[in-house]
């Protein structure tokens, strides 16, 4: 079946540093894959997204790239703010236009 | 930018007890889910609603669970008799194929 797989946390970084949390997944043919974040009590946002091979989702300054012959969406930025200091989620998009979810990796910036 | 609400933000209830979760999607979008997630674990698909039925449940979503549209606006999720296992956040989502929106979710501590 559908399933993703995402890299554990937290992670922890100093502002500025190069962030990449890492994303796989297992698929039947070419779903849509999403990052999703959710801040400290909030809900969850859509990030970016990206639906088919070799396409670049990007927003805020965070890019994944969809990697067919890898499997992967790894979720990448130059340089984190203290902002940044969520818990990032990697899905697959299912049937009904359901989501998959990773287990979420929780992301620290530290000033 | 439109969003889905969701009341209350926090229920506390006894084991035992009837619950419902309340959403409001955004006016216009055609496909509703409920997810949930236990603290410390990933997001969980509980339900898909389409066209006025369920389109889609997980084998979470079992006789316990009901989903409504009572109005035409309104989208309600009821568990009848809820155990402990029920204490998670619960996420309404509402969307189209292109995005989905995500509610701020109700926190349910069953007692």
């Amino acid at each position: 079946g559908n399933s993703v797989t995402q890299m554990e946390g937290p992670v922890t970084l100093s502002e500025e540093a190069f962030l990449t949390i890492n994303c796989t997944y297992t698929a039947t043919g070419y779903p849509s894959l999403f990052w999703y974040v959710q801040y400290p009590g909030e809900g969850l946002q859509l990030l970016l997204k990206a639906t088919k091979a070799d396409d670049k989702g990007s927003n805020k300054g965070f890019e994944a790239t969809y990697r067919k012959e890898t499997t992967s969406f790894h979720l990448e930025k130059g340089s984190v703010q203290v902002s940044d200091s969520a818990v990032y989620f990697c899905a697959l998009g299912g049937s009904n236009y359901q989501l998959i979810w990773g287990a979420g990796t929780k992301l620290i910036i530290k000033p | 930018e439109p969003e889905v609400t969701q009341t209350p933000s926090h229920q506390v209830t006894q084991m035992g007890q009837e619950v419902i979760l309340r959403c409001v999607p955004i006016s216009n979008h055609l496909y509703f889910y409920w997810y949930r997630q236990i603290l410390g674990q990933k997001v969980e698909f509980l339900v898909s609603f389409y066209n006025n039925e369920i389109s889609e449940k997980s084998e979470i979503f079992d006789d316990q669970f009901s989903v409504e549209r009572p109005d035409g606006s309104n989208f309600t999720l009821k568990i009848r008799s809820t155990k402990l296992e029920d204490s998670a956040m619960y996420f309404c989502t509402s969307g189209t194929n292109e995005k989905l929106f995500f509610g701020s979710g109700t926190q349910l501590s069953v007692l």
